[in-house]
């Protein structure tokens, strides 16, 4: 069975620009997380997708957006990018929303993205 | 909401010897604890689990305990090998939250 996959691995954006990233969860997981990884901040939670439904946010700023397809795909959007915006984006599938020893999150190997 | 801290943030340790990785967190209501590797280029890997009814779980030389009271969980390696160094996190499951990770070097 494939793992999660994200395109693209690597991006090169300037500040201002705005970007979109692609996550594909792994066969018949309808459930995406994704994530921010920096060093100073570690991993920090965005937002869930669940059913084409945002069900859980974290504490971005609005730039950062998200949404889900009905064959479980989903794609994060940051606008108006800014230098602190550099990180590596993790998206991980689990079967249903939330962690739980019966609900193992799977990671994909990320997007790391470059403000210049 | 949730706050969880993970120390040290990096450890060293001989070939063989233990390694020990501390969480603690602040939502009483959370109640799984897992326990993620990360190794260069990739993303975390599930490596171990607790649940809030559990006070110890083993796998191989991997071990998680968990003190409800107090609002700790550790992570324990015995018989450390090469292959373990990586970057450690620990998570709480509400607000999906994670530690800040600990780099795990293993020195042969």
């Amino acid at each position: 069975k494939a793992g999660v996959t994200q395109t693209p691995r690597y991006l090169i954006k300037t500040r201002g620009q705005q970007v979109t990233l692609s996550c594909s969860p792994i066969s018949g997981h309808r459930s995406v997380s994704w994530y921010q990884q920096t060093p100073g901040q570690g991993l920090q939670f965005l937002f869930e997708y669940f059913s084409e439904t945002q069900r859980n946010k974290g504490n971005f700023p609005g730039r950062f957006s998200g949404r889900q397809f009905s064959n479980s795909r989903s794609e994060m959007n940051v606008s108006t990018l800014e230098l602190g915006d550099s990180a590596l984006y993790l998206c991980a599938s689990s079967q249903i929303p939330g962690l739980a020893d019966y609900n193992e999150q799977f990671f994909g190997p990320g997007t790391r993205l470059t403000v210049l | 909401g949730e706050n969880v801290e993970q120390h040290p943030s990096t450890l060293s340790v001989q070939e063989g010897d233990s390694a020990v990785i501390k969480c603690t967190y602040s939502d009483s209501a959370s109640n799984y604890f897992p326990w993620y590797k990360q190794e260069l280029g990739k993303g975390p890997q599930l490596i171990i689990d607790i649940r809030s009814n559990v006070g110890e779980k083993k796998d191989q030389r991997i071990a998680v305990t968990l003190n409800k009271t107090a609002k700790h969980f550790s992570l324990h390696i015995t018989e450390t090998q090469p292959e373990d160094s990586a970057v450690y996190f620990c998570a709480a499951n509400e607000k999906l939250t994670f530690g800040t990770g600990t780099r795990l070097t293993i020195i042969p």
